[in-house]
Parts: C-alpha cells; sequence; structure tokens
C-alpha cells in the first residue's frame, strides 16, 4: 500500500522559500509522475506543478517563476521550493502521484499547512 | 490558465439524484477524456472518484458516474446518501499536460 507523507516547515516568513518534502512508502518512485497541489483557506484545489522520476517537471504557468520540484530516488523522496512567498501562499500543501501523463491524482497524502506571517 | 468551472453548491434530498456540471475551454476538454472528480471531506485530502470521464475505482461505490460532452463534463451521485456530503472537484489535463482543477461544488444532503 503506496503512502506519501508530507512534511517541513508550517511557519515561513514572507520573501522567503518555503520547502518542503513528500516521502514516499510502500511503493517505488520510479516510473511515475509526483504532483504538488495546494489549497488556500477556505479555497479550491490548485495544481503547483509535477516530476517524472527521471527528472522532467511541468509547472502551472502563473507559479512558474516561484516554484521548483526535485526529487531524490534514494531516497524515494521527492520536493517542493516556492520562492519569494507572500500571505496568498499560506494554504495546505498536498503531495500526490499521477501513474502515467493523463491519467488522475489516485494517491494523495494528508497535507501539510503552511502560514507565511512574520 | 483558466480554472474549469463548476456551482458553487447544489442540494437533494436522500435517496435522490443529483448532477454536478463542469465546464471549460477547449484547450481542456477538447477531444481528451483525461477528466477526473475528486470528493473532499472537510480537513481531509481529496480522494479520487472518477477518472477518464466515467471510470471509477475499485473502492468507489457505483452510485457515482461520470460523462462529458463536449467542453462540459458531469458527475452524477445517484441514491443520495449523508456520508455524500462534501466539496466535489472536477479536474482535466490540458494540451500542454499542465492540470486544471474546478472551483469546487459543495454537495448538501437535505
Amino acid at each position: 500500500q503506496v503512502q506519501l507523507q508530507e512534511s517541513g516547515p508550517g511557519l515561513v516568513k514572507p520573501s522567503e522559500t518555503l520547502s518542503l518534502t513528500c516521502t514516499v512508502s510502500g511503493g517505488s518512485i520510479n516510473s511515475y509522475y509526483w504532483s504538488w497541489v495546494r489549497q488556500s483557506p477556505g479555497k479550491g484545489l490548485e495544481w503547483i506543478g509535477y516530476i517524472y522520476y527521471s527528472g522532467r517537471t511541468n509547472y502551472n504557468p502563473s507559479l512558474k517563476s516561484r516554484v521548483s520540484i526535485s526529487i531524490a530516488m534514494s531516497k524515494t523522496q521527492f520536493s517542493l521550493k516556492v520562492n519569494s512567498v507572500t500571505t496568498a501562499d499560506t494554504a495546505v500543501y498536498y503531495c500526490a502521484r499521477i501513474l502515467r501523463l493523463g491519467d488522475p491524482l489516485d494517491i494523495w497524502g494528508q497535507g501539510t499547512v503552511v502560514t507565511v506571517s512574520s | 490558465q483558466s480554472a474549469l468551472t463548476q456551482p458553487a453548491s447544489v442540494s437533494g434530498s436522500p435517496g435522490q439524484s443529483i448532477t454536478i456540471s463542469c465546464t471549460g475551454p477547449s484547450s481542456a476538454f477538447g477531444d481528451y477524456n483525461y477528466v477526473s472528480w475528486y470528493q473532499q471531506h472537510p480537513f481531509k485530502a481529496p480522494k479520487l472518484m472518477i477518472y477518464d470521464v466515467n471510470n471509477r475505482p475499485s473502492d468507489v461505490s457505483d452510485r457515482f458516474s461520470g460523462s462529458k460532452s463536449g467542453n462540459t463534463a458531469s458527475l452524477t451521485i445517484s441514491g443520495l446518501r449523508a456520508e455524500d456530503e462534501a466539496h466535489y472537484y472536477c479536474s482535466s489535463y490540458t494540451n500542454t499536460n499542465t492540470i486544471l482543477f474546478g472551483g469546487g461544488t459543495k454537495v448538501t444532503v437535505l
């Protein structure tokens, strides 16, 4: 049973970099796509981007200039960085799996709350 | 990229059927069938309910069904139950392989 678990600081100061890690357990990180999605308080889901196990990435155009996703296969982890954060980046951040391009996000982590505040 | 458009809320009585619509640009729906639907209960992670327009994961009740016509996809919940009360989000790939979500629909069981 594949499980995903997000981890990282729950509080980030404005203008700094938000960094989160998703650890994959119970299965391989090979051959799949790994995605990040966020949800601002009381709002809907916003896709951030995904990474293929080979390192190829694709990002939401509205976030592309500030976001990067990387993968550490030896650790079965992938990570998210969001630069120059503002209060608008306050959200629950979810990591999720995509089996093949075009497939849905079939397995999700429980989510982690990140608050941007001084 | 624009989000997909869903009604803010839909309600129904137990046992009834309801349908949630999801409208998007041709760059999203077009000729593709990469439409999925997610259920989210408060303070929980989203759960996949429908994929590829009308396919259900094995752990999802057959009371949930999906369809698509042109640039509009739909999720129908038959035999509405109290536990179906949640937010529902549609999602689609675009022609540049990015992913769009709808704004979400709150389903209320009266």
